[in-house]
């Protein structure tokens, strides 16, 4: 098994680009989330889903959209790239709200 | 809703020496706690966790924490560092009030020899 996939590992983009970091699960979770991790400040709940068609905002939601058509599948969406959206982006999925997390490996976005 | 504190956001120990890295949660139901470790460059890797049952949970690599109510904590414990165990490390709660996994703000852990 795969696990968690993100794609792409790393990106540069200008400001004012838009792109979509992917994010595949073979382990048929329910829930899954997006975090961002900046230096010093833990990881931030960008947002989750409990399932196909359901999407919630988390903590940090503002410039960034998702979706969830699939249990597999659950891309976030930057429509208009800014440098305060330099960060590491982690996708993580769960079974369940009362199990462990597990993780990708993690995307890495500059915008210059 | 929930909330998780790691107090220190550097420590420094020895090689052989007691490694203690705190976390102090906050939750009005019953918490799932967790702790993760992360290398550099790498994704997060789950620890250990305390669900329900023994308050003393033990993972991987020689780590355990105890879950203390009264407290409102699950620090993190290593009798003996190693060199291998630099990295950093964060303590996340959940619980049925939320579906999502909240972390702490993390603890970078320096091993020197």
């Amino acid at each position: 098994n795969a696990g968690v996939t993100q794609t792409p590992k790393f990106r540069i983009l200008k400001i004012g680009q838009s792109m979509t970091l992917q994010c595949t699960q073979d382990m048929n979770h329910n829930y899954m989330y997006w975090y961002r991790q900046d230096p010093g400040m833990g990881l931030k709940l960008i947002y989750y889903s409990v399932g196909a068609g359901i999407t919630d905002k988390g903590e940090v939601p503002n410039g960034y959209n998702v979706s969830r058509s699939t249990t597999e599948d659950f891309p976030l969406r930057l429509e208009l790239a800014a440098p305060s959206q330099t960060s590491v982006y982690f996708c993580a999925t769960r079974p369940s709200w009362n199990t462990e997390a597990f993780f990708g490996q993690g995307t890495r976005l500059t915008v210059v | 809703a929930q909330s998780v504190t790691q107090l220190g956001s550097h420590v420094s120990v020895s090689e052989g020496a007691l490694v203690l890295l705190r976390c102090n949660y906050s939750s009005s139901v019953p918490p799932y706690l967790f702790w993760y470790v992360q290398y550099p460059n790498q994704g997060l890797q789950l620890l250990l966790k305390y669900t329900t049952g023994a308050t003393l949970v033990k993972g991987i690599n020689g780590f355990e924490a105890e879950f203390k109510k009264s407290e409102t904590s699950f620090h993190l414990t290593k009798p003996s560092a190693h060199m291998s165990d630099a990295a950093e490390y964060f303590c996340a709660v959940s619980d049925s009030s939320g579906t999502a996994l909240i972390f702490g703000k993390g603890t970078t852990l320096s091993v020197s020899s």
